[in-house]
């Protein structure tokens, strides 16, 4: 079956400090792979996305690299704020539409002036 | 991407009663699903509606505790039923993004429940 494997949390970092939030999958095929954040008291947000191997997905100043040979989508970012503070969700979807969504644990993450 | 209205936001219930959750997206989609995020943990799939047919449940989730409606391409309902402290819970209900699944999902804000 599928799944996602995120480091646990809580991450407690420093503001400008690099942020690297380790995941690694599991499929039977060929998924696309997603981070998504939720901010406190809020629903999930579509942080970046990437469909096949070696896409780079980045958006807000973070970034995720498909490695199919690592079967891994780690999250990083050279330099966090406090506004980042948030849960950090890593997921899968296996391609050709309609498919569920398969999520990691979450990973929280501190960040601290 | 589509918009999602999802209410109530919150709600506080009596044990034994029942919960309508209610999903309104501003286009057609062919699928919605309902998850569920117990306090602390991730997000599970609970069933996935699809207008016109029954629901489709995850292992470990039934109809007659999740009733789901689906009536058409633009709204569905998650229903739970005779709730009890367990069911307290972050509902979130979602669709795919227009195109294909690599699009990504889009989020309803979603709804917290508390069962006293």
């Amino acid at each position: 079956g599928n799944s996602v494997t995120q480091m646990e949390g809580p991450v407690t970092l420093s503001e400008e400090a690099f942020l690297t939030i380790n995941c690694t999958y599991t499929a039977t095929g060929y998924p696309s792979l997603f981070w998504y954040v939720q901010y406190p008291g809020e629903g999930l947000q579509l942080l970046l996305k990437a469909t096949k191997a070696d896409d780079k997905g980045s958006n807000k100043g973070f970034e995720a690299t498909y490695r199919k040979e690592t079967t891994s989508f780690h999250l990083e970012k050279g330099s966090v704020q406090v506004s980042d503070s948030a849960v950090y969700f890593c997921a899968l979807s296996l391609t050709g539409g309609g498919n569920k969504l398969t999520f990691g644990t979450g990973t929280q993450l501190k960040v601290e002036l | 991407s589509a918009v999602i209205s999802q209410k109530p936001s919150r709600d506080i219930c009596q044990r034994g009663t029942s919960l309508t959750i209610q999903c309104q997206v501003d286009s057609q989609v062919t699928m919605m699903f309902w998850y569920r995020q117990q306090p602390g943990q991730s997000l599970t799939l609970i069933a996935t509606a699809n207008q016109g047919s029954e629901a489709t449940y995850e292992s470990g989730f039934v109809i007659d505790k999740f009733p789901i409606s689906r009536p058409n391409l633009t709204f569905s309902t998650l229903t739970v039923s005779n709730m009890s402290p367990e069911d307290s819970s972050i509902y979130l209900c979602s669709v795919e993004g227009l195109g294909t699944g690599s699009d990504g999902y889009t989020f309803g804000s979603g709804t917290r429940l508390t069962v006293v």
